[in-house]
């Protein structure tokens, strides 16, 4: 079965604080991408990374870092020197082989001023 | 950039009747997807398509049709609206897997729909 969890329903921190949000997976695939989504306020889901299941190599953009574990099927979202402007839902998906697009629940992120 | 836009950002409808949901892209991508989105279950698919005229059922088709006729468009139509179809109904684009390129989808602003 393909399966993503998102553990943390809802998360709040105080700006400048760092913060991961986890995401675990399960597929039997072997080829798989994995990608991360933010939500804002607004509702349109804005593409932020994808990964494929070859490539392990974590990913750093500016404020944002990936961790991608295979040994522990997790693919986990760090920010770094939170803001603001980080506040939304962010969402982590799998998408096994050829198939479709399994999402996790999703975690709602509000940063404190 | 890749422009994904849905007809309504919010709409109101009554049980039992006809409703149809908008979604056009503008990036000449062959793939176009319909999910719902409610608090705690993330996003289920509800129909997708591969091409023109072509369509498949996800995970909830139940109570859904699509209709692809031209390949930017895809059109998402609740036969008979019931409350429990009250929801976030978000529409997204991709290129195809044959071309060998990126995977990721575009979404839409989404519409939210409320039957009373």
């Amino acid at each position: 079965a393909q399966k993503v969890t998102q553990a943390q329903t809802e998360i709040s921190v105080v700006e400048k604080e760092d913060v991961t949000l986890d995401c675990v997976y399960e597929t039997r695939d072997t080829t798989y991408y994995l990608f991360w989504y933010k939500q804002p306020p607004s509702g349109e889901l804005v593409f932020l990374i994808r990964r494929n299941s070859f490539d392990e190599q974590n990913e750093i953009s500016g404020r944002y870092s990936w961790n991608f574990q295979k040994s522990t099927s997790s693919f986990n979202f760090t920010i770094t020197a939170s803001q603001v402007v980080d506040s939304a839902v962010y969402f982590c998906a799998l998408r096994p082989g050829a198939q479709k697009l399994v999402f996790g629940q999703g975690t709602r992120l509000t940063i404190n001023p | 950039d890749v422009k994904v836009t849905q007809s309504s950002r919010y709409l109101v409808k009554r049980t039992g009747e006809k409703v149809f949901l908008e979604c056009v892209q503008d990036m000449d991508h062959e793939n176009m997807f319909w999910y719902r989105q409610d608090p705690g279950l993330g996003l289920r698919l509800i129909y997708f398509s591969y091409d023109v005229k072509m369509k498949e059922k996800g995970d909830i088709p139940e109570g859904y049709s699509v209709s692809r006729e031209k390949k930017e468009r895809f059109s998402l139509i609740l036969e008979s609206a019931s409350t429990n179809q009250t929801s976030m109904y978000l529409c997204a684009s991709s290129l195809s897997r044959r071309r060998r390129t990126q995977h990721e989808q575009y979404f839409g602003p989404g519409t939210r729909l409320t039957v009373t």
